[in-house]
């Protein structure tokens, strides 16, 4: 069965420092790869999805960017952290149909 | 522009009694709707989905009913459970670009009484 890793479960970084956060599935083969962000009292907004490696597409114009240098690699990364950054950042991947996901664990981060 | 939207942010509901979601959405390229449970600090969950060629779907205590024309998704639990205290993401889906769009809504708390 698919399994969705991601770390860290929480992190608190400060305004302006950089950012890595990391997904890994088992269990599958050349998965779509999806990065959501859940800010306080918002839904799921879909920043980047992946259907390959080194393949990236971004949703939303932000201070974000994705990478996946392996097939089940998916990694969110940003330069400098703004406080609008904060939130629940979600990985998923297409589940055994293509409209249905499923979800990592997921990462809170606190920018202060 | 909120083309998923779920205008209740909370619900209570009494242990046994019919819970009741709702859903509304703007984009007519929308071909299939999904109803996600989330608990805090988990991931969303896959709990329910209906293709637009059908108006109703079922699964165990779960139902959603879809009115195209009103471009109206609904989810019912019966009976409610406590353990259904969650938050409900709905969710709607269509091909774009070689890969499955999928648009979630803000969510709605639901609580089950005991």
């Amino acid at each position: 069965s698919q399994t969705i890793h991601q770390w860290p479960a929480t992190l608190v970084q400060p305004v302006g420092s950089p950012l890595s956060l990391e997904c890994t599935v088992e269990g599958t083969s050349n998965p779509n790869l999806y990065w959501y962000r859940q800010a306080a009292g918002r839904g799921l907004q879909l920043l980047f999805y992946s259907v390959g490696i080194g393949q990236i597409s971004s949703e939303v114009p932000q201070n974000l960017s994705a990478s996946r240098p392996q097939d089940r690699q998916f990694i969110l990364s940003s330069k400098k952290l703004l406080l609008s950054d904060s939130g629940f950042y979600l990985c998923a991947l297409t589940g055994l149909t293509p409209y249905e996901q499923y979800f990592g664990p997921g990462t809170r981060l606190t920018v202060t | 522009d909120q083309q998923v939207k779920q205008n209740s942010p909370s619900l209570s509901v009494q242990e046994g009694r019919i819970s009741i979601l709702n859903c509304d959405y703007t984009n007519s390229m929308f071909d299939y709707f999904l109803w996600y449970k989330k608990y805090p600090a988990e991931g969303p969950t896959f709990l329910i989905s209906i293709s637009s060629i059908k108006d109703k779907n079922e699964d165990g205590r779960f139902t959603v009913f879809l009115n195209k024309s009103a471009k109206h998704l609904s989810l019912h639990i019966v009976p409610s459970q406590p353990g259904d205290s969650a938050v409900y993401f709905c969710a709607a889906s269509y091909l774009s670009g070689g890969y499955q769009k999928v648009t979630f809504g803000t969510g709605t708390k639901l609580q089950v009484i005991p």
